[in-house]
């Protein structure tokens, strides 16, 4: 089983400031994926940016980066250049990676990210 | 490329009603979910299709809860009798079987019990 904790249920920013929301995750699985997902007040879930736990350099994707410290289970969310837009939930999600089967996400209970003009 | 569509965006029932959610996964995609987003919570994988059949209902409430995907395409999501508890986000999401990729979900169909 897999397990998703994001401890900081609101966090503030400041326009253009960068700012870490954190997760932490526990498992028992040799392989597994983890996911950043933005989910704006719309509701759909926007798909940020994938880390592997074989992976030996940290994602990047634009202004989104993530701190991957396997031996901490860390992989927390670097959004850097906060932007008004960027107001939203975030939630982290991890996957087990077995072949050929497809993912399964176990989300966190998420962080409000609020940025101020 | 179209995304995930789902149907109806809102709904709101009374107690012990009966309600359906559907969903058009993105075209190509073989596998199919359903998560249960509850109100400041993070979405919990109701039941997972692979094509047409069912690969995890282990969170489904069977009681009260079933799914359907015929064809391996289209999908429907009922619950009856609902409860007050059931009041949440629906989700659908899909990915492409075997992929190392993420899930593309739809906007969410919102329940209302009364």
């Amino acid at each position: 089983a897999q397990k998703i904790t994001q401890t900081q249920p609101g966090m503030f920013v400041q326009e253009k400031e960068a700012v870490t929301l954190d997760c932490t995750y526990d498992t028992s699985d040799p392989s597994y994926g983890l996911f950043w997902y933005k989910q704006p007040s719309s509701g759909e879930m926007i798909f940020l940016i994938y880390q592997g736990s074989y992976d030996q350099q940290n994602a990047t994707e634009g202004r989104y980066s993530l701190n991957f410290q396997k031996a901490r289970k860390s992989a927390n969310l670097v959004i850097s250049a906060s932007q008004l837009g960027d107001s939203a939930m975030y939630f982290c999600a991890m996957s087990p990676i077995s072949s050929g089967s497809a993912r399964q996400l176990t989300f966190g209970s998420g962080t409000q990210l609020t940025v101020l003009p | 490329e179209a995304g995930v569509a789902q149907s109806p965006r809102y709904k709101i029932i009374e107690k012990r009603q009966s309600v359906a959610f559907w969903c058009n996964p993105i075209s190509g995609h073989a596998t199919l979910y359903w998560y249960q987003q509850i109100l400041g919570q993070g979405p919990k994988l109701l039941i997972q299709f692979q094509n047409n059949g069912v690969v995890d209902d282990s969170q489904l409430p069977k009681d009260r809860f079933s799914a359907e995907r015929l064809k391996g395409v289209d999908s429907t999501l009922k619950i009856q009798p609902a409860k007050l508890e059931d009041s949440a986000v629906y989700l659908c999401a899909s990915s492409l079987f075997g992929s190392t990729g993420e899930l593309f979900f739809g906007e969410g169909s919102r329940l209302t019990v009364l």
